[in-house]
């Protein structure tokens, strides 16, 4: 296991509506990237925090948005849900450097959207 | 930007066969890849990763993979399959866009070891 916990496990929401996903880094872990994983599909990447602040965005609408704290955990919050927003969303924390940069992923949100 | 596409779908190998997984990079600069697998209703787990050095790269569960500079291929390779490796693996190469450790992944590619 790598120490990177998310919560809650899987949920079920109705277009429209407002989701909140939460993740705690792994020990010593400066940073959480977000992950949208479809279904059949290659992870894609949302958005990144480093110390806090924003630090890099996919190509995601605004609707997505975050927050980390000072602990290092992280919040993915996604507004006025749609169909297409079904999939699993992974969270994964690293401490940067140039050579040892790894991700370490949680074992995911699962959010279906009816 | 940083790419990498895996190919097939799907790999079949019989257990006890050596088992290889494709994987090719576009980067601009130096690429640093990774090889993850996820196994049914469960996160990403980290295999192994190549920064630079010796191009066999040497990981977790007896697989290694093998960086090729000409041919832009990162493959992974285990001697010997099990039972058990049967899950869907994924390439990723850092795409540093902004100052960032972003991953790019590819498609995954579903392994069935066959008993």
């Amino acid at each position: 296991e790598t120490g990177v916990t998310q919560s809650p496990t899987h949920l079920i929401k109705t277009r429209g509506q407002q989701v909140t996903l939460r993740c705690s880094s792994q020990s010593g872990h400066n940073t959480v990237s977000w992950y949208q994983q479809a279904l059949g599909q290659g992870p894609q990447f949302i958005f990144q925090y480093y110390r806090e602040e924003e630090n890099g965005r996919g190509n995601f609408p605004p609707r997505f948005s975050g927050l980390q704290f000072p602990n290092y955990s992280s919040e993915l919050n996604v507004n006025a849900l749609e169909l297409d927003d079904s999939a699993l969303y992974l969270c994964a924390s690293s401490f940067p450097t140039s050579r040892t940069d790894t991700q370490y992923f949680g074992p995911g949100t699962r959010l279906t959207v009816l | 930007a940083q790419s990498v596409a895996q190919p097939e779908d799907q790999v079949n190998v019989a257990e006890g066969n050596p088992l290889t997984v494709k994987c090719t990079y576009s980067v601009s600069g130096n690429p640093y890849l990774f090889w993850y697998v996820q196994y049914p209703n469960r996160g990403l787990q980290f295999l192994l990763k190549y920064i630079t050095g010796d191009n066999l790269v040497k990981g977790s569960y007896g697989f290694e993979a093998e960086f090729n500079k000409s041919q832009t291929s990162f493959h992974l390779k285990k001697p010997s399959a099990l039972v058990s490796d049967s899950a869907l693996y994924f390439c990723a190469v850092r795409d540093g866009r902004g100052g960032n450790n972003r991953l790019a992944f590819g498609k995954g590619n579903q392994v069935v070891v066959i008993p």
